[in-house]
């Protein structure tokens, strides 16, 4: 069975352009949810994603947009990019947000702006 | 604000001696604990995960839970060379529909 698959796996942009990032989930895993983590930091909440449905924001601004399609796989898009989103953009797949549901990880993304 | 918080290390530890990983939250509601490593320039692995408080252990790994102290605990007993990474603590609860709050992270060196 694959795993967590994101892509691309590196990416560099220019200030003020825009970025989409890929994640497929683990088959059967209807839950997937985004984290960045910048350099010596613990991995920062995003945005969750259940049944295609939005159920959870964390604290960043409005250029971070995401969505899951009907095969549960997501797009994390950023707008407007500043150097401050320079960062490893992390999918996490999962079976259903719940008390004893383990989170697990693709590769990542690591997302350079210049 | 959830905290999770862990020392940030570096822990240096002999080959094949126990390493000893804390970890402390604020989050008295938070219901499931996770220690996932990290490789330089990689992402999280999931090594453990606690429910209940008391002991888990699985191979070389045994993760600690006390939730009247709030806190968790990971020990690595025989420690490998391998076992260098950045460990890092996260918890989930409910009333945040179990998204992952996570420390920053404590690096783990094993010296052979």
């Amino acid at each position: 069975d694959a795993g967590v698959t994101q892509s691309p796996t590196h990416l560099i942009k220019t200030r003020g352009q825009h970025v989409t990032l890929r994640c497929s989930p683990i088959s059967g895993h209807k839950s997937v949810s985004w984290y960045q983590q910048v350099l010596g930091q613990g991995p920062q909440f995003i945005f969750q994603y259940y049944e295609k449905e939005e159920r959870g924001r964390g604290n960043f601004p409005d250029r971070f947009s995401a969505r899951q399609f009907p095969n549960y796989s997501s797009e994390l898009n950023v707008n407007a990019l500043l150097l401050g989103d320079s960062a490893l953009y992390l999918c996490a797949s999962s079976l259903v947000p719940g008390y004893n549901t383990e989170a697990f990880f693709g590769q990542g993304t690591r997302l350079t702006v210049v | 604000q959830k905290e999770v918080e862990q020392n940030s290390g570096p822990l240096s530890v002999p080959e094949g001696a126990i390493a000893s990983l804390n970890c402390t939250y604020s989050d008295r509601g938070s219901q499931s604990f996770f220690w996932y490593r990290q490789y330089s320039g990689k992402s999280p692995e999931l090594i453990m995960s606690i429910y209940s408080n008391g002991d888990k252990e699985d191979g070389r790994f045994t993760a600690q839970l006390n939730k009247a102290s709030q806190y968790v605990s990971l020990l690595i007993r025989d420690s490998q060379p391998s076992d260098s990474a950045t460990y890092l603590c996260a918890v989930s609860a409910a009333d945040s529909n179990y998204q992952l709050i996570w420390g920053a992270g404590t690096k783990l060196i094993i010296k052979p």
